[in-house]
């Protein structure tokens, strides 16, 4: 069935980096674009970053801008944020979804699809 | 970057009851409108999509419309595992963006 699970999760201090991955099984991971959302404790989702299908093209949030990098290995169905200069208010659980379409162009991305599979998430707590 | 505001922020209900949920855009947004609902400890399902469309596999009770800068979800006889807390989230222009969310209890 259609998979989506995340790890890389744990505890690192203020400044620290951390390295989260997606798996992607049962369905064809190449053709879709892929984000991560993240949700702080007690507090709603906010969306992080989105990554096209071939990897060209790749749109953060403000909050994460300059400091997460999202990427993709097609061949290994596999989605990734490389986290660095971490802040308490980066603590969260994060969730990788996939969303079927996406354009691009212009600066910006738009969709008009939502995501439609998420995985469990995992969760990153920056502390001292 | 586009803000998204729904109403209310938390509403008690009642198995049987209609209950409609809704979400303003700051800008239009056209109909790149997508509703979610999450309960404790769980990842978010996808509801609706395109601010009308339901997904694949969610119940007919489930209803969205809307387009330019106001939305509603709407659930015309409430079940017992409906009781989440429910987001819309527009596709439009990154930075995509969430709504705080309405968190729905007995």
């Amino acid at each position: 069935q259609v998979q989506l699970v995340e790890s890389g999760g744990g505890v690192v201090r203020p400044g620290g980096s951390l390295r989260l991955s997606c798996a992607a099984s049962g369905f064809s991971f190449s053709t879709y674009a892929m984000h991560w959302v993240r949700q702080a404790p007690g507090k709603g989702l906010e969306w992080v970053a989105v990554i096209s299908s071939d990897g060209y093209d790749k749109f953060y949030a403000d909050s994460v801008k300059g400091r997460f990098t999202i990427s993709r290995d097609n061949s290994k169905n596999s989605l990734y944020l490389q986290m660095t200069s971490l802040r308490a208010e980066d603590t969260a659980v994060y969730y990788c979804a996939k969303t079927p379409v996406l354009y691009c162009g212009g600066g910006r991305c738009y969709s008009d699809y939502g995501m439609d599979v998420w995985g469990q998430g995992t969760t990153v707590t920056v502390s001292s | 970057d586009i803000q998204m505001t729904q109403s209310p922020f938390s509403l008690s209900a009642s198995v049987g009851d209609r209950v409609t949920i809704t979400c303003r855009a700051s800008q239009s947004i056209s109909n790149y409108l997508n509703w979610y609902q999450q309960k404790p400890g769980k990842a978010p399902k996808l509801l609706i999509y395109a601010a009308s469309i339901l997904q694949s596999g969610v119940p007919s009770r489930f209803s969205g419309s809307g387009s330019g800068t106001d939305f509603t979800l709407t659930i015309s006889s409430l079940q017992p595992e409906d009781f989440a807390t429910y987001y819309c989230q527009q596709s439009y222009s990154t930075p995509l963006t969430f709504g705080g969310g309405s968190k729905m209890d007995i």
